[in-house]
């Protein structure tokens, strides 16, 4: 089955900890994009990567990390995670870029005390 | 960036009325449109999506439609039904100077409820 995953789904940490959340997709897709949801503000990018190796900031950058060895796997790395990163995570990939539906992951919702 | 404003940010209808939800954009170069629907708890899905070669598209009872000269884009949905309550959001891709940068900006969402 075509997807994308995302895993843990729900984490509560706290303030400092570093923390990972995965994200992988087996459709062999170029493009690949994290972003956060919060309420009255939609949906922001964090980062996204055009291919392996090839990653960019979107509008919400400050406090993430993200890596692109794999073409399946686009992980997003808080270092320090602070409350004001409690939110609601979506990973999507799409075949490329532009002009190509974004298949979102599940999303994970991540606290942080 | 892009900047992307979607209105209204609530939207309350009747089952069977028509829904209208627009999306206005800033960069006169996009030429790439979608509209995704997020169910209660669920993650987003496209649902349709213009380019700019075309004014209208429809999918039984959704479209979207383009006014270019304007810089906005609309999404329709008539005969409403209580499954269309969800959270839609328009999208504007980065097309600067004609090329993809990657970047994907999205508007803020509008929450529609559909009463039986």
């Amino acid at each position: 089955e075509a997807q994308v995953t995302q895993n843990p789904r729900y984490l509560i940490t706290v303030t400092g900890k570093k923390l990972t959340v995965t994200c992988s997709q087996n459709m062999n897709h170029e493009y690949m994009s994290w972003y956060r949801q919060d309420p009255g503000l939609g949906l922001r990018q964090i980062y996204y990567s055009m291919n392996v190796e090839v990653t960019d900031k979107g509008d919400v950058p400050e406090g993430y990390k993200v890596s692109r060895k794999e073409k399946r796997n686009f992980p997003l790395i808080l270092e320090s995670p602070s409350p004001n990163q409690t939110s609601l995570y979506f990973c999507a990939s799409s075949l490329s870029a532009y002009y190509n539906e974004q298949f979102f992951g599940p999303g994970t919702r991540l606290t942080v005390l | 960036g892009e900047n992307v404003e979607q209105h209204p940010s609530t939207l309350s209808v009747q089952e069977g009325d028509s829904a209208v939800i627009k999306c206005t954009y800033s960069d006169s170069a996009s030429n790439y449109f979608p509209w995704y629907k997020q169910e209660l708890g669920k993650r987003p899905q496209l649902i349709i999506d213009i380019r700019s070669n075309v004014g209208e598209k429809k999918d039984q009872r959704i479209a979207v439609t383009l006014n270019k000269t304007a810089k906005h884009f609309s999404l329709h949905i008539t005969e409403t039904q209580p499954e269309d309550s969800a959270v839609y959001f328009c999208a504007e891709p980065d097309n600067a100077g004609g090329t993809s940068y990657g970047k994907l900006t999205f508007g803020q969402g509008t929450i529609l409820t559909v009463h039986p």
